[in-house]
């Protein structure tokens, strides 16, 4: 059983450029979350997938966000005219979304730096 | 809105002695609750959940959690500190099955030997 994995690990870009993370959820899996977690603080929700539909957004994902989960297998998380305040690590998670508290399994993360 | 508070940015134990983690939470419904731990450069695994069956939850590497609601806490406890749980514990809260999480901001544990 692989886990969830994400796309790149690491990330360095300049002020102003696009970005683009993957991640791959657990096979079978029909939730899938993206959460944002800064140096010294707990992850914050971004945005989440039943399948291929977008559910909820956080206030946090500003129009310069874009996520997507076409297929309702992986997803893509993009930045757009990056900030140096975007610079943190971006983490996916996935569950079965059928049962009660179902587990968020997560992934290794996305750590991104905006020079 | 739910809310995690989590009492102390860093603990400092002796390997053998008690982990106590503390947390308590604001939630306007019946909460689900989790505790999460991440070591460096990995990400987050899932230590225990409260479900609303016992209030007493039990996890893995004898991680447990009580929930009382007069207290609106669910603080985590370890008997015997061992190296390898030096790591930062996240609390989380979510209000449905499957929903979103919202994290306490952790605690880093050091264990000292």
């Amino acid at each position: 059983d692989t886990g969830v994995s994400q796309d790149p690990r690491h990330k360095i870009t300049k002020r102003g450029q696009n970005v683009t993370f993957r991640c791959d959820p657990i096979s079978e899996h029909n939730r899938l979350y993206w959460y944002r977690q800064t140096l010294g603080q707990g992850p914050e929700f971004l945005t989440y997938f039943q399948n291929e539909a977008q559910l909820e957004k956080s206030r946090l994902l500003s129009d310069r966000f874009s996520a997507e989960r076409p297929k309702g297998s992986f997803s893509t998380l993009e930045i757009q005219r990056t900030e140096q305040g975007d610079s943190a690590m971006y983490l996916c998670a996935s569950s079965l979304g059928d049962r009660l508290a179902d587990t968020q399994y997560f992934g290794p993360g996305t750590r991104l730096t905006v020079l | 809105a739910q809310s995690v508070t989590q009492l102390g940015s860093h603990v400092s134990v002796s390997e053998g002695a008690l982990v106590l983690l503390r947390c308590n939470y604001s939630s306007s419904v019946p909460p689900y609750l989790f505790w999460y731990v991440q070591y460096p450069n990995q990400g987050l695994q899932l230590l225990l959940k409260y479900t609303s069956a016992a209030t007493l939850v039990k996890g893995i590497n004898d991680f447990e959690a009580e929930f009382k609601k007069s207290e609106t806490s669910f603080h985590l406890t370890k008997p015997s500190a061992h190296m390898s749980d030096a790591a930062e514990y996240f609390c989380a809260v979510s209000k449905a099955a499957g929903n979103k999480l919202t994290f306490g901001g952790g605690t880093r544990v050091l264990v000292k030997p």
